[in-house]
């Protein structure tokens, strides 16, 4: 079974300085996808980015990219310039043939 | 904002009654499914539908049942309610679906659910 795992329950970071949130997965597939969701106090999940595992490139979206490690099943979130509304509880998924995997989160805190 | 609105976001209800929870889009997106989120867990798949009429479980399906009789209507239905399933539910709408995964989904604001 596929597995998700976020090691940090708790980041935190000064607002406009940069944070990089870890998750790592285990699987025994070639062709997948990853993802990034952010849940702010509203409950609300909201897509962050996304990523194709056939693809080697790193995906980005305005201040948020990936560290994308096939080999390594490594698939790490970095916030550039952090404001404010990014905190949020942070969720890694693994999506693969009908069956989505999620990590259980990271809590970011952005300090003024 | 995709469209995605979950009736009710409270609920307390006793142990035993059957409850059912609405999800309703006007996105028009095939693709819907219907997540618990417990502490220490994250989110799991409940059931899943991709298309009218069209559904399929998913990893913690049991005491569950859902309907998609129309596009935008995707039912989650407690048939016997057990403090076991009190949590939050978010339902999750998305347009296309490749190695039969969500893709880009979009989550509703979710449901707090009690069972006392």
């Amino acid at each position: 079974a596929q597995t998700v795992t976020q090691s940090q329950p708790e980041m935190s970071v000064q607002e406009a300085e940069t944070v990089t949130l870890s998750c790592t997965y285990d699987t025994s597939e070639s062709d997948y996808y990853l993802f990034w969701y952010k849940q702010p106090p509203s409950r609300q999940m909201i897509l962050v980015i996304r990523q194709e595992a056939y693809k080697q490139q790193n995906a980005t979206e305005n201040r948020f990219s990936v560290n994308f490690q096939k080999a390594a099943k490594s698939f790490s979130l970095k916030i550039s310039d952090s404001q404010l509304g990014d905190a949020a509880m942070y969720f890694c998924a693994y999506h693969n043939a009908g069956k989505s995997t999620f990590g259980d989160g990271t809590t970011l805190t952005v300090k003024p | 904002d995709a469209g995605i609105t979950q009736s009710p976001r409270h609920k307390v209800t006793e142990t035993g009654t059957p409850v059912t929870l609405r999800c309703h889009q006007t996105e028009n997106h095939r693709y819907m499914y219907w997540y618990r989120q417990d502490p220490g867990h994250g989110l799991r798949l409940i059931h899943y539908s991709y298309g009218v009429k069209d559904t399929d479980k998913g990893e913690v399906s049991d005491g569950y049942s859902v309907s998609r009789s129309k596009t935008e209507d995707f039912l989650l239905t407690l048939e016997s309610a057990t403090s076991s399933q009190t949590s939050v539910y978010f339902c999750a709408i998305s347009e296309k679906e490749e190695v039969r995964g969500p893709i880009g989904a979009f989550f509703g604001q979710g449901t707090r659910l009690t069972v006392v």
